[in-house]
């Protein structure tokens, strides 16, 4: 099945500083998302992108589809910035979402 | 976005009771929702691919007695956790589509399931 690795595993930052986290997967895709996990849990929608770059507030992603890559940008990062973010693929053909395998973000004030 | 609610949040029973977990897509409907297990400090892995009025479809190593799913409703899918042991426990997350097959996934809040 397809591999979806994100870098770096773990992450700390001073608050305003930015940041780039990366999502690298396998096979080709027709779907893409980021999500920011909560400490409770929950998973935040951040970013529906397949393809190409959008832009919300201080976060912003790219996604390289014929090159398998995702970014996701952060910047001038806030506490409220920390937890897990993760990154997950649809494989063209599937409908399931194979999750990456997360980046911790803590956010030190 | 679209809102994925999930019920309990919370749940602590004992060993070899089973337990049941309500997903329901509140502003849309679902012919497709997804079950997720995600034990501390891991990722998301996939269970199973809930099928509205048809049988779930499970991944590798899940067992399907163990897990039940229905998917009675277009808005409604439900988990049940049968038999539960204390490995079972874990933090479960559906999820369900809006659009077409490679549409945005909401996630539910996720239910944390504690089996004494």
């Amino acid at each position: 099945g397809i591999q979806v690795e994100q870098s770096p595993p773990d992450l700390i930052l001073q608050e305003g500083a930015n940041s780039t986290l990366r999502c690298n997967f396998s096979d080709s895709v027709n779907n893409l998302q980021w999500f920011h996990q909560n400490p409770w849990g929950q998973l935040i929608n951040l970013f529906y992108i397949p393809s190409g770059t959008k832009q919300n507030g201080r976060l912003s992603a790219t996604t390289v589809a014929t090159e398998r890559y995702s970014l996701l940008y952060i910047s001038s990062s806030q506490t409220t910035d920390s937890g897990v973010y993760f990154c997950a693929v649809g494989v063209t053909g599937f409908q399931k979402l194979v999750f990456g395998t997360g980046t911790r973000l803590l956010v030190s004030p | 976005g679209a809102v994925v609610s999930q019920h309990p949040s919370r749940v602590i029973c004992k060993s070899g009771t089973s337990v049941k977990i309500e997903c329901r897509s509140l502003d849309f409907q679902a012919t497709t929702m997804f079950w997720y297990r995600q034990f501390p400090k891991q990722s998301l892995m996939l269970m199973a691919t809930s099928n509205e009025g048809s049988k779930a479809t499970y991944e590798q190593g899940v067992e399907k007695d163990k897990f039940l799913i229905n998917h009675a409703s277009l808005t409604l899918s439900t988990l049940t956790v049968t038999s539960a042991h204390p490995e079972d426990s874990s933090f479960y997350i559906c999820s369900a589509r809006q659009g077409g097959s490679a549409g945005e996934l909401f996630f539910g809040e996720g239910s944390r399931l504690t089996v004494l």
